[in-house]
């Protein structure tokens, strides 16, 4: 089975440039989730969906950061402008809700470098 | 207020030892417990998971021992080996809904 896809794996772009990111959940998952890791403040939940509706987006850090999610196989997080600060691995992650022990499955993430 | 708090953020084990990791939550509505594992590059990895309605849990070398009237759960790792080497997160939450993740323990197995 194919699990979580996330592109690109890599960005580095300028400040102030717009940044996109994209997620794929595993099919037949309904939660999906958009988490940011640094050294400093570890794995933060930044927003989270289900069936496509935006749920809790209380971790998401400024009005710069925006995410969609306009059908069941796709998401984005978009950062416009992008700033330095903002440099970080992003993760989307998808799990199946209505059922017992269901994890949250994690995609390899995306690096992103804001110069 | 930070959901779960986890011990060490660094371990280093000799070959053959045990690695213990700790982890405390605050809520005690949570009902599922996973680890993850996680290597350089790539994501967090479901390790092993416990529900707070039995005490321990053992996949292999990977046991979690869970302490529900303490609000505690820890992860031992037997006989941990130079590939076992990567950073652990532990989670608490409700299946299908936010998980709260603490923030890591690197560990270190020297061959």
């Amino acid at each position: 089975d194919a699990g979580v896809i996330q592109s690109p794996r890599h960005e580095v772009t300028e400040m102030g440039q717009e940044v996109t990111l994209r997620c794929k959940p595993i099919s037949g998952h309904d939660y999906l989730f958009w988490y940011r890791q640094t050294m400093m403040r570890g794995l933060e939940l930044l927003i989270y969906f289900n069936n496509n509706v935006p749920i809790d987006d209380s971790g998401m850090p400024e009005d710069r950061f925006s995410a969609k999610m306009p059908n069941a196989s796709f998401s984005t997080l978009k950062i416009q402008p992008s700033e330095p600060r903002d440099s970080a691995v992003y993760f989307c992650a998808s799990s199946l809700a209505g059922a017992v022990n269901q994890p949250q499955h994690f995609g390899d993430g995306t690096r992103l470098s804001i110069l | 207020q930070q959901q779960v708090k986890q011990s060490p953020q660094s371990l280093i084990v000799q070959k053959g030892g045990i690695s213990i990791i700790n982890c405390a939550y605050e809520n005690t509505a949570f009902d599922y417990f996973p680890w993850y594992q996680q290597f350089p590059g790539k994501g967090p990895a479901l390790l092993i998971a416990i529900r707070p309605d039995v005490s321990e849990k053992k996949e292999g070398r990977f046991t979690i021992s869970f302490n529900k009237s303490a609000k505690q759960f820890s992860l031992h790792i037997m006989d941990s080996q130079p590939g076992d080497s990567a950073t652990y997160f532990c989670a608490a939450g409700n299946t299908g809904n936010q998980f709260y993740f603490g923030t890591g323990t690197s560990l270190t197995v020297i061959p």
